[in-house]
């Protein structure tokens, strides 16, 4: 069985500065690994995404995440956050034999402050 | 094309009334999947289609809530007798692949805002 952990619900930073999100997984299977965003009062959107290849994956929006097997995570990050960036971020897996079904981490809901 | 539509966006409702938030998947996507979120416990999967077909309702809470997928374009959630404890934003999102590694990836809906007074 698959979980996702992101420690930290709110995260605060000042614009202009790292945007680090954390997630780490559990899994007997390769995962395939992904990080939404949900901007108030819609839906979500993918920002990236891990299926195999390249451990470092780039996004949109200047978002990139690092797939660290030996870790078991995924964290997302941006060099400097801006003000647009403020949302609720989720990291997600699926399980590699059942690629339709999805286990969402928490959430964490990033704040940047002028 | 338009994305995933949800209706309605906010739905308002009492205690013991019969409740249906529906969904239109994209155009070609062959899996549709409704989520729940709320505070306490994030985004919950409840039930996903494939090809209409339902795979997985373990999400399902309990006997009161039912989803059905008549044909490729629309899916309901229905949930009967409604409780204050179901309010939540319920998501539907569709996926064009089923198996289709490189191609995988969720499709959400604006959610449907559900306050059950």
């Amino acid at each position: 069985a698959q979980s996702v952990t992101q420690l930290g619900s709110h995260v605060s930073v000042s614009e202009g500065a790292l945007v680090l999100l954390r997630c780490n997984y559990s899994s007997s299977v390769p995962p395939y690994l992904f990080w939404y965003v949900q901007y108030p009062n819609q839906g979500l959107q993918l920002l990236l995404k891990y299926t195999t290849g390249a451990t470092l994956v780039k996004g949109i929006n200047g978002f990139e995440a690092e797939f660290k097997k030996s870790e078991t995570s995924f964290h997302l990050t941006k060099p400097s956050a801006h003000m647009s960036d403020a949302a609720e971020y989720f990291c997600a897996v699926s399980e590699g034999d059942n690629f339709n079904k999805f286990y969402f981490g928490s959430g964490t809901k990033l704040n940047v402050k002028p | 094309d338009a994305g995933v539509i949800q209706s309605p966006r906010h739905e308002v409702t009492e205690m013991g009334q019969e409740v249906t938030l529906r969904c239109k998947p994209i155009s070609g996507h062959n899996s549709l999947f409704w989520y729940r979120q709320t505070m306490m416990r994030g985004l919950e999967l409840l039930i996903y289609f494939n090809n209409n077909v339902p795979i997985d309702d373990s999400g399902m809470p309990e006997d009161r809530f039912s989803a059905k997928m008549p044909n490729a374009s629309f899916s309901t959630l229905k949930i009967q007798p409604s409780e204050p404890r179901d309010s939540a934003v319920y998501f539907c999102a569709s996926s064009p692949s089923q198996g289709a590694r490189d191609n995988e990836k969720l499709f959400f809906g604006s959610g449907t805002q559900l306050s059950v007074l």
